[in-house]
């Protein structure tokens, strides 16, 4: 059982590249998430997928785009990256429901020269 | 906008003591409550979660929970140096989204 995975670990884009992180999950979560963390900010939504075929915006979505691909995976598509997109990102997925908890991958840690 | 609050830190106890972290949460519509450690460099892994008001514990942590005051915290006794981390409170309200808070960065001192 390896959870909830992701890549690339680390990641180095210029100015306006595109690139797509990666996450997947085994364990038959319906809800998958995606945040990001930057120093003394906490984790913030970037967006999510209450279940397969639907996603939402959450606090920060600009610049970002996401595909629910399947029940297991999700991903986090940057179009045209910008130095204020520098941040370690992570996957998280749970069940639906209040008092369920989240699970999070080991994390991206990008870099946006 | 949904705000959940926390003393940055860093929250310094020596050895063996209780280390207090404390949490609020501005909608009172909140109904769960999770505290999760994250070791730097690494990810959130769940330490506690609460849903009740009053006090529970696991091992060395209590979690307390008081919805009158929207007010949470976690006690770590007897802590350990292993303890030492980062502590983000999380809180969900109605069923799929999370709010974190900043962190409590703690250090305990051997």
């Amino acid at each position: 059982n390896a959870g909830v995975t992701q890549t690339p670990k680390f990641q180095v884009l210029k100015t306006g590249q595109s690139m797509t992180l990666q996450c997947a999950q085994d364990m038959n979560h319906n809800s998958m998430y995606w945040y990001r963390q930057d120093p003394g900010m906490g984790l913030r939504l970037i967006y999510y997928s209450a279940s397969e075929g639907t996603t939402d915006k959450g606090e920060v979505p600009n610049g970002y785009n996401v595909s629910r691909l399947n029940k297991r995976e999700f991903s986090l598509r940057l179009e045209s990256a910008a130095p204020s997109q520098t941040s370690v990102y992570f996957c998280a997925s749970s069940e639906m429901g209040t008092y369920n908890e989240q699970f999070f991958g080991p994390g991206t840690r990008l870099t946006v020269l | 906008q949904k705000e959940v609050e926390q003393n940055s830190g860093p929250l310094s106890v020596p050895e063996g003591a209780i280390a207090s972290l404390n949490c609020t949460y501005s909608d009172r519509g909140s109904q769960s409550f999770f505290w999760y450690r994250q070791y730097s460099g690494k990810s959130p892994e769940l330490i506690m979660f609460i849903y009740s008001n009053g006090d529970k514990e696991d091992g060395r942590f209590t979690a307390q929970l008081n919805k009158a005051s929207q007010y949470v915290s976690l006690l770590i006794r007897d802590s350990q140096p292993s303890d030492s981390a980062t502590y983000l409170c999380a809180v969900n309200n109605y069923g799929q989204n999370f709010v974190f808070g900043p962190g409590t960065r703690l250090s305990v001192l051997p």
